[in-house]
């Protein structure tokens, strides 16, 4: 069974630039999550889709991050304009049906200058 | 506010020494917590699923335990490849991490 996919792995912008990630979640699972992850902290969830619709978007900053599910399978993430704080690892993880364990991709590295 | 707070922070155990990792929490209406294991430069790897206080489970050295407030992952005679950082989640209103414990077994 293929994983979450996730890509790019690397991403180097300036500041005010903007950027996108993407997401293929396992076939199948309703739930997606996107998560930022700052250098030695857990995972924070942005924003969490069940099916096409948001579940939970409470801690998305919304003024410069979007995110959508078209379809109820892939996934964009996208940060328009970028500030140097935005620097993270961007995780996209899926699950069968929430309250189901998460399944995690191997994430795509943004450096913001 | 839900909180998740795992200690210690870092722990460094030698080949077959035996400890645990602890994850406390503060939640309305627990509906699930969450075992991960994350290596460098890669995304969490599910481990186990706790739902209700009392439950166990357990896979090759790592077990997991769950009370009303708070999980254990205990690691008996780790291993070198044990070393990894280890998430708990815990899932109430929302889906909460916490920031961790950094796992080092040495030779």
């Amino acid at each position: 069974e293929a994983g979450v996919a996730q890509s790019p792995r690397y991403k180097i912008i300036e500041k005010r630039q903007s950027v996108a990630f993407w997401c293929n979640p396992i076939s199948g699972h309703a739930t997606l999550y996107w998560y930022q992850q700052i250098l030695g902290q857990g995972p924070k969830l942005l924003i969490q889709f069940q099916n096409n619709g948001v579940v939970d978007d409470s801690q998305l900053p919304k003024d410069r991050f979007s995110a959508e599910r078209l379809k109820g399978v892939d996934s964009t993430l996208k940060i328009q304009p970028a500030k140097l704080e935005d620097s993270a690892v961007y995780l996209c993880a899926s699950s069968l049906n929430l309250d189901f364990e998460q399944f995690f991709g191997p994430g795509t590295r943004l450096t913001v200058l | 506010e839900d909180q998740v707070t795992q200690s210690p922070e870092a722990l460094r155990l030698q080949e077959g020494e035996s400890s645990s990792l602890n994850c406390s929490y503060t939640v309305s209406g627990l509906r699930g917590l969450f075992w991960y294991r994350q290596d460098p430069g890669k995304g969490p790897e599910f481990l186990f699923t706790l739902y209700s206080a009392g439950e166990e489970k357990e896979k090759e050295r790592l077990k997991a335990t769950l009370t009303k407030k708070e999980s254990f992952l205990h690691i008996t005679a780790p291993k070198p490849e044990d070393s990894a950082t280890y998430l708990c989640a815990v899932r109430a209103s929302k889906l909460t991490f916490g920031t961790g414990t950094r796992l080092q077994v040495t030779l």
